[in-house]
């Protein structure tokens, strides 16, 4: 049983335009989200982060918010960039030190 | 980038053979985690060391075994290799100083592409 799903495979966006990536989750003993990017033949990095008693993180094209009660999070991007073409795992974590719980990624495509 | 080394890149390997895969970081974090993923998956958590000696299983442990024998290390096996463990291993850290949020992020290896034939 999935725990944290991104439902949506792909995604395509047109370079300037913003991106939304979704992500939803069912365990409510998750404290902390994350959203990972992944290019290929390289390992996930790290892009945003947030905690549950948050609704917002932003860091430059990049934010994520969080509704606690729906259990979903989104990332938006904007503007969306060719870079930005990737695959974006969402991640979820009950605590520090411990699994982090991963969707199974969206790809996103952005084209110029 | 975390200071973090995986070897092999690449392994091609026989059913029935034994395997181990290397991470090595130069963060001196205490967190060390191995995860596979495989396409229909996101990443899943085979085993993590939460210091030299302490090691504990993940979602997908069987078949597998670690060792942390040094911080800066933590060595996947694969004890007797089977096709069902073809897949791409990454290893992460995460640091234990730091707010709450800090010390949940991750940082990832490029990972090891395994083959078993």
């Amino acid at each position: 049983d999935q725990q944290v799903k991104q439902n949506s495979p792909s995604l395509s966006v047109q370079e300037g335009r913003i991106s939304i990536l979704n992500c939803d989750y069912t365990n409510s003993m998750f404290d902390y989200f994350l959203w990972y990017k992944k290019y290929p033949a390289e390992g996930p990095t790290f892009l945003i982060s947030i905690s549950s008693i948050k609704d917002k993180n932003e860091d430059g094209r990049f934010t994520v918010f969080l509704n606690k009660s729906a259990k979903h999070l989104s990332l938006h991007i904007v503007p969306s960039q060719p870079g930005d073409s990737a695959v974006y795992f969402c991640a979820a974590s009950a605590t520090a030190g411990t699994a982090l719980i991963f969707g199974k990624g969206t790809t996103l495509s952005v084209s110029s | 980038d975390a200071g973090i080394t995986q070897s092999p890149r690449h392994k091609v390997t026989e059913t029935g053979t034994p395997v181990t895969l290397r991470c090595h970081q130069t963060e001196n974090h205490r967190y060390m985690y191995w995860y596979r993923q495989d396409p229909g998956h996101g990443l899943r958590l085979i085993h993590y060391s939460y210091g030299v000696k302490d090691t504990d299983k993940g979602e997908v442990s069987d078949g597998y075994s670690v060792s942390r024998s040094k911080t800066e290390d933590f060595l996947l096996t694969l004890e007797s290799a089977t096709s069902s463990q073809t897949s791409v291993y990454f290893c992460a850290i995460s640091p234990t100083s730091g707010g709450n949020l800090a010390k949940n992020i991750q940082y990832f290896g490029a990972g090891t592409r395994l083959s078993v034939l």
